[in-house]
């Protein structure tokens, strides 16, 4: 069971270089959350999208666009990459319904310099 | 937004029982209390989650209080691998039905 993947796992960027990390999952789950981790620190919601065809922002959107492409993928995309923006990204799934419990990724770890 | 208040860290033995406190006094009615925990270098894991009764799972039981101000996550046998940080997150944000994570405990288990 692949459940969510990540890609890359790991990545260095130069400031104001672009990148977008994927996320793909295959338990035909509605929602998708991108999520943010500094270090010694809990996640903090970047993005979200309830549905396929529907994305929203989250706590800390700001530096960061993303698309659902399909029911499957949802992408996280920095046009110009901060040092602010180094941090583990993950990405989860859920199925409608409340509470129903978000299954997550292993993470990208983004490193800007 | 209800908050939870987790104890930093703990130390427990292996292959003794655990019980990991989360007080959340300003909880409301219809808040569900959700346990992740997060292993080294790895994502968040869905642990449990509960409403007013205890629940239990193959990972692990979830007492809550009678006047649902704290909860308790037990595992009945920790192991090296329950070594993580543990997260007390009550209900979802509106709308989003995203977590919303605090510190947690870190739970260290010897051998």
């Amino acid at each position: 069971n692949a459940g969510v993947t990540q890609t890359p796992k790991f990545q260095v960027l130069k400031t104001g270089q672009s990148m977008t990390l994927q996320c793909a999952q295959d338990m035909n789950h509605n929602s998708m959350y991108w999520y943010r981790q500094d270090p010694g620190m809990g996640l903090r919601l970047i993005y979200y999208s309830a549905s396929e065809g529907t994305t929203d922002k989250g706590e800390v959107p700001n530096g960061y666009n993303v698309s659902r492409l399909n029911k499957r993928e949802f992408s996280l995309r920095l046009e110009s990459a901060a040092p602010s923006q180094t941090s583990v990204y993950f990405c989860a799934s859920s199925s409608l319904g409340s509470n129903q419990p978000q299954h997550f990724g292993d993470g990208t770890r983004l490193s800007i310099l | 937004d209800a908050k939870t208040t987790q104890p930093n860290s703990m130390e427990s033995n292996e292959e003794e029982p655990v019980h990991l406190p989360c007080n959340h006094s300003t909880i409301s009615g219809t808040d569900y209390i959700h346990w992740y925990r997060q292993l080294p270098s790895q994502g968040p894991e869905y642990v449990i989650h509960g409403l007013t009764s205890n629940v239990n799972n193959r990972m692990a039981s979830l007492a809550i209080a009678e006047d649902r101000k704290s909860s308790t996550l037990i595992l009945h046998r920790a192991t090296l691998r329950d070594a993580a940080v543990y997260y007390c997150i009550l209900g979802l944000d509106t709308g989003r039905r995203a977590l919303t994570f605090g510190s947690g405990t870190r739970l260290q288990v010897q051998p």
